[in-house]
């Protein structure tokens, strides 16, 4: 079946780092990639979605490319703030059965100041 | 802004014990879900309706039951609640159910099964 592979679980950084965070997909056709982040006590949040080749998505200087080659959708953002620290995870959309997101792992990112 | 609104917040139980969790959205979608998160931070998909008819069943123990009175109410009841059950639990809503839908969640309720 479908599968998200993200390789990282936990990632510890000091502000202005630069963040990577890898996340690879296993499915046929061109799956929507989804990003989410979790802070503490919440519920997900969207943060941006691609379903194309060589489309990026984008949010709140978060970005990610859709790599069909590869099978890769890593998020990336330039220079953290402590207030990135949170969970993300990778996402993929499964339409074969109605609309089901499978999740990675999950990835705790924590932003020393 | 919340928009998607569950309660309770906690319940603590025994094993056996019938609980139930309630889930409404304000955001007049028509697909609504519901997600286990174990202590690990997996997250896993269990049910999803739209337009109040069960779309995907996961492979759950049939004790979880969800119950949909109309497209913005999606609860979902526990029969006899076991350990493994602890866990929390998350209600999301998305405006179809295409597989590029953006959903939305809400706080989650936290189970602990003594």
């Amino acid at each position: 079946g479908d599968s998200v592979t993200q390789t990282e679980g936990q990632v510890a950084l000091s502000e202005e780092d630069f963040l990577t965070i890898h996340c690879n997909y296993s499915a046929s056709g061109y799956p929507a990639l989804f990003w989410y982040v979790q802070y503490p006590g919440e519920g997900p949040q969207f943060l941006f979605r691609a379903s194309r080749d060589k489309e990026k998505g984008s949010s709140r200087g978060f970005e990610a490319t859709y790599d069909k080659g590869t099978t890769s959708f890593h998020l990336r953002k330039a220079s953290v703030q402590e207030s990135d620290s949170a969970v993300y995870y990778c996402a993929l959309g499964d339409g074969s059965s109605g609309n089901k997101l499978i999740f990675g792992i999950g990835t705790l990112l924590s932003v020393k100041p | 802004e919340t928009a998607v609104f569950q309660t309770p917040n906690y319940h603590v139980t025994q094993v056996g014990n019938e609980v139930s969790f309630n889930c409404k959205q304000t955001l007049g979608h028509d697909t609504m879900y519901w997600y286990k998160q174990d202590s690990k931070k997996l997250l896993k998909i269990m049910f999803s309706y739209n337009n109040k008819q069960l779309i995907v069943n996961e492979t759950v123990p049939r004790r979880f039951s969800p119950q949909s009175s109309d497209k913005a109410h999606l609860n979902l009841r526990i029969k006899s609640v076991e350990p493994e059950d602890s866990a929390v639990y998350l209600c999301a809503s998305s405006l179809d159910w295409g597989d590029y839908a953006e959903q939305f969640f809400g706080p989650g309720t936290r189970l602990t099964v003594l």
